[in-house]
């Protein structure tokens, strides 16, 4: 049974860099890796996607090595807002949420 | 941004009644639409897969004749949980694909059954 897995949770400060890893060992070949940040109550918010190497946006960076097995999603600068549960999305044999990790940024 | 709409955002019903969940595209056109469970503190679970016109495609485990679903409209699907049970109480979230590798989620829709 393909998985998706996460850290259950981190903790960090505002102003620091996070850094959250997905492991995805059978991504389908040609499919996208898309993070996704959700709030208790809402729906997940799209945050950053991409399909190798590197990706940034205004918001965060990810990492994707070249076996694609793995993903890492980079916020630079947390602030409180930022408090909220971290999922991948992958295609392996079907559609998967990875497990989440729960953020919480500190004053 | 594409925006996605659920409603209702939450509902309360009794145990042995049915309940429909609507799903909108608002500004764009929604080939696939998809449709996932979420019980307190855990990720999100696919239930089902639909297409414009066609039946949706399931997820092992997840009852066809309990969970309805009706895509029958580019900017509409519904789910309807049938003769809902407590068990059936959760959040339940739908998103909506115009290419196929992006997602577009709604709000959710919190179900209690009593």
């Amino acid at each position: 049974l393909a998985k998706t897995t996460q850290p259950i949770s981190m903790d960090s400060y505002e102003g620091q860099e996070v850094n959250i890893t997905c492991s995805h060992n059978n991504i389908a070949t040609n499919d996208y890796i898309t993070w996704y940040q959700q709030f208790p109550s809402q729906g997940p918010r799209f945050i950053i996607q991409g399909y190798k190497t590197k990706v940034k946006n205004e918001v965060a960076s990810l990492f994707i090595p070249a076996d694609r097995k793995s993903s890492t999603l980079s916020l630079p600068r947390v602030s409180l807002s930022d408090t909220a549960v971290y999922y991948c999305l992958v295609y392996t044999d079907k559609l998967i949420f990875g497990t989440g990790t729960r953020l919480q940024v500190f004053p | 941004g594409a925006v996605v709409s659920q409603h209702p955002s939450w509902v309360i019903c009794k145990s042995g009644t049915s309940v429909k969940i609507e799903c909108r595209s608002l500004d764009f056109q929604a080939t696939t639409m998809f449709w996932y469970r979420q019980f307190p503190k855990q990720s999100l679970m696919l239930m089902a897969t639909s297409n414009e016109g066609s039946k949706a495609t399931y997820e092992q485990g997840v009852e066809k004749d309990k969970f309805l679903i009706n895509h029958a409209s580019l900017t509409l699907s519904t789910l309807t949980v049938t003769s809902a049970h407590p068990e059936d109480s959760s959040f339940y979230i739908c998103s909506a694909s115009e290419r196929s590798y992006e997602q577009y989620f709604g709000p959710g829709t919190r179900l209690t059954v009593t």
